[in-house]
């Protein structure tokens, strides 16, 4: 399997801060690379597909990088709905895994 | 607009047979080439690929749960469900259905609200 490595695992930004999620491939996945938000109680919500490419109907303050093995996920002026855990995903060979996830707290 | 919905028994005894449903509305799961999967979430812990299946019927799930889980579609009712045998505690979680899409490097752009499935006697 795949692993992917997701830190920090946990952070405290302000409101207005700047923030990046790092995720390491275990093997290279070529950008096989995906972002998710996920908040208690709701379905997770797809931010980036393709280690770069927005999904429809996302703030333009998420943005990904990354190619081969080391990925990133950046949140520019972070916004109080941004509060929430975010995990990758890798999806370039089954089992798909995930990262143990990020969780993003207000400090 | 595509939506997903979890149904099914929310508590199973150790040994027993856990089984869901997962409802597609705003779509046909047999008209497109989609691939249609299961994860879970056990408490505490990050998310986990069960397995998926292919709108024609094949299937692929994780080696690790690969010997008692087995899923399949239902084109009449727009379903797709999901067995898995001999439970225990460990198979405690938040059970979500998902479809990847194929033109998105098969992230999963549609997910269900999650049901949880709690494994105790």
């Amino acid at each position: 399997d795949i692993q992917m490595t997701q830190f920090p695992s946990s952070l405290s930004a302000s409101v207005g801060d700047r923030v990046t999620i790092t995720c390491r491939a275990s093997q290279t996945i070529s950008n096989y690379l995906n972002w998710y938000q996920h908040k208690q109680g709701k379905a997770p919500k797809l931010l980036i597909y393709g280690a770069s490419t927005l999904q429809s109907g996302v703030p333009s303050r998420f943005s990904g990088s990354g190619s081969g093995t080391d990925f990133a996920l950046t949140i520019t002026s972070l916004q109080p709905e941004d509060f929430a855990t975010y995990y990758c995903q890798q999806s370039f060979r089954t089992p798909w895994t995930f990262g143990h996830g990020t969780k993003v707290e207000i400090k | 607009q595509l939506q997903l919905q979890e149904s099914g028994p929310g508590l199973v005894k150790p040994s027993e047979t856990l089984s869901l449903t997962c409802t597609v509305s705003g779509g046909s799961i047999g008209s497109s080439s989609y691939y249609w999967t299961w994860f879970r979430q056990p408490p505490g812990k990050g998310l986990e690929w069960i397995g998926r299946i292919y709108y024609t019927g094949t299937t692929d799930y994780n080696p690790s749960l690969k010997s008692r889980v087995s899923i399949s579609v239902d084109r009449a009712m727009n379903q797709f469900s999901l067995t898995l045998s001999s439970v225990t505690a460990a198979d405690t979680a938040v059970y979500y259905c998902a479809r990847p899409h194929s033109e998105k490097s098969y992230a999963l752009d549609v997910w269900g609200l999650g049901t949880l499935v709690i494994v105790s006697s």
